[in-house]
């Protein structure tokens, strides 16, 4: 089973409005991290947000927050008052603490374009 | 500043060749990771390393070979056993524990001529 699914290959968002890119996972650990990261075409690989398994609020920073419902395994991201700079690719990714060590999965990512 | 540098930013490879691509963090972190990125997909680990002198396979570790001597640098070194080795390489390090994220290079891009 995939320990993230990220369902949206692509998805579109005018300027200045809100998108949200869907992201589920799968552990049966109590304890795990959740992020984000945007990899533009350049290439790098740029943090965006993180949400701990115990946290109560779900996080935010700045334009982006995480809608994360647990009970659901899901750990939406959401973009507000979209820009241009935001197109790009989007991955949600997990981290569980395991018997052989950390290990971080990766979800297949979602495009996101934004149009003016 | 602190952080991790992948050289060269592109690399081109004749067939047969064994290529090695750098990385160097300054972050000290303990750990460090080698993914394997192909156009329009998700990420694939290769290698990690959890501490000096000790590293595990990733996913698709065949035809790749690392080494990690210092808690600084995590070569890769892409061998002529690799058939199809034309893709982006990111590398990324990280502290341990679960509310730690990864720390990513900027990438090498490489392309077998």
């Amino acid at each position: 089973a995939q320990k993230i699914t990220q369902t949206q290959p692509g998805m579109f968002v005018q300027e200045k409005e809100a998108v949200t890119l869907d992201c589920t996972y799968d552990t049966s650990d109590q304890s795990y991290g959740l992020f984000w990261y945007k990899q533009p075409s350049s290439g790098e690989m740029i943090f965006l947000i993180y949400q701990g398994s115990y946290d109560e609020q779900n996080a935010t920073e700045g334009r982006y927050s995480l809608n994360f419902q647990k009970a659901r395994k899901s750990a939406n991201l959401v973009i507000s008052a979209s820009q241009l700079g935001d197109s790009a690719m989007y991955f949600c990714a997990m981290r569980e603490v395991t018997n052989t060590g950390n290990q971080f999965y990766f979800g297949t990512g979602t495009s996101l374009t934004v149009i003016p | 500043d602190g952080g991790i540098t992948q050289s060269p930013k592109y690399l081109f490879r004749k067939e047969g060749q064994n290529v090695t691509l750098s990385c160097e963090q300054n972050l000290n972190h303990d750990a460090m990771y080698w993914y394997r990125q192909d156009p329009g997909q998700g990420l694939r680990l290769i290698y990690y390393s959890q501490i000096v002198n000790d590293f595990q396979k990733g996913d698709i570790a065949e035809g790749y070979s690392v080494s990690r001597e210092k808690k600084e640098s995590f070569p890769l070194t892409v061998t002529s056993a690799q058939k199809n080795p034309t893709a982006f390489y990111l590398c990324a390090s990280s502290m341990s524990g679960r509310n730690y994220g990864y720390t990513f290079g900027s990438g090498t891009r490489l392309t077998v001529v």
